[in-house]
């Protein structure tokens, strides 16, 4: 069956460091998306691909970096610069123009320690 | 630019008492319009979606018409269950012969139903 897949689904991160969230799809299709979710709050976008090796930044790029090699795989760099890293973050992806919405992964819920 | 407004939550129910969720937005051009569900602890799951204007999406016996003159897409659910418990998020997709093809999401409803 296709889908979205990310993993790990908890990562403990200590202060200083930098961690990579992987996310990875087989549906073929052209976009992805990076998006934060704090408790009670809504999303917000990180980071969105619509090619290969082409990404854009969305509102809350600061302390985050993204790669896009593989049309199937786009993951997401949370770097020491990130102030407040603790959040759930979720992967999407979609056929472009996103007329038959997203697809969501399950997501990755990141902790600082 | 486009955006989406959602009643503000949290909802909270009785079992097998009526549900809307209101969702207004602002918006040009062609639009999809979408509901999404997210279970605590997991990922949003597309609850149902209408692409024209009058259309009906429907799935789970949740349903919402996309009325274009009022500009909303409202959820409603004739009946809830304790597992319909979630929050619940609006959201348009826009092409207006550019590329804008990101989603523009509401803030999110949390809806909670008591046996």
């Amino acid at each position: 069956d296709g889908g979205i897949t990310q993993s790990p689904k908890y990562l403990f991160r200590k202060e200083g460091q930098n961690v990579t969230l992987s996310c990875e799809q087989n549906l073929n299709h052209d976009a992805m998306y990076w998006y934060r979710q704090d408790p009670g709050q809504g999303l917000r976008l990180i980071y969105y691909s619509q090619i290969v090796n082409d990404f854009q930044k969305g509102d809350i790029a600061e302390g985050y970096s993204v790669s896009r090699e593989k049309k199937e795989s786009f993951p997401l760099t949370v770097t020491s610069a990130q102030k407040n890293p603790t959040a759930f973050y979720l992967c999407a992806s979609s056929i472009l123009w996103g007329v038959d919405g997203y697809t969501f992964g399950s997501g990755t819920r990141l902790t600082v320690v | 630019g486009n955006s989406v407004t959602q009643m503000e939550g949290p909802v909270t129910l009785s079992e097998e008492a009526f549900l809307t969720i209101n969702c207004t937005y602002t918006a040009t051009g062609y639009l999809s319009l979408f509901w999404y569900v997210q279970y605590p602890g997991e990922g949003l799951q597309l609850l149902l979606k209408a692409t024209k204007a009058d259309d009906k999406g429907s799935n789970k016996g949740f349903e919402a018409t996309y009325r274009k003159e009022t500009t909303s897409f409202h959820l409603e659910k004739g009946s809830v269950q304790v597992s319909d418990s979630a929050v619940y998020f609006c959201a348009l997709s826009a092409n207006s012969g550019g590329s804008n093809y990101k989603l523009t999401f509401g803030k999110g409803t949390l809806l909670t139903v008591n046996p």
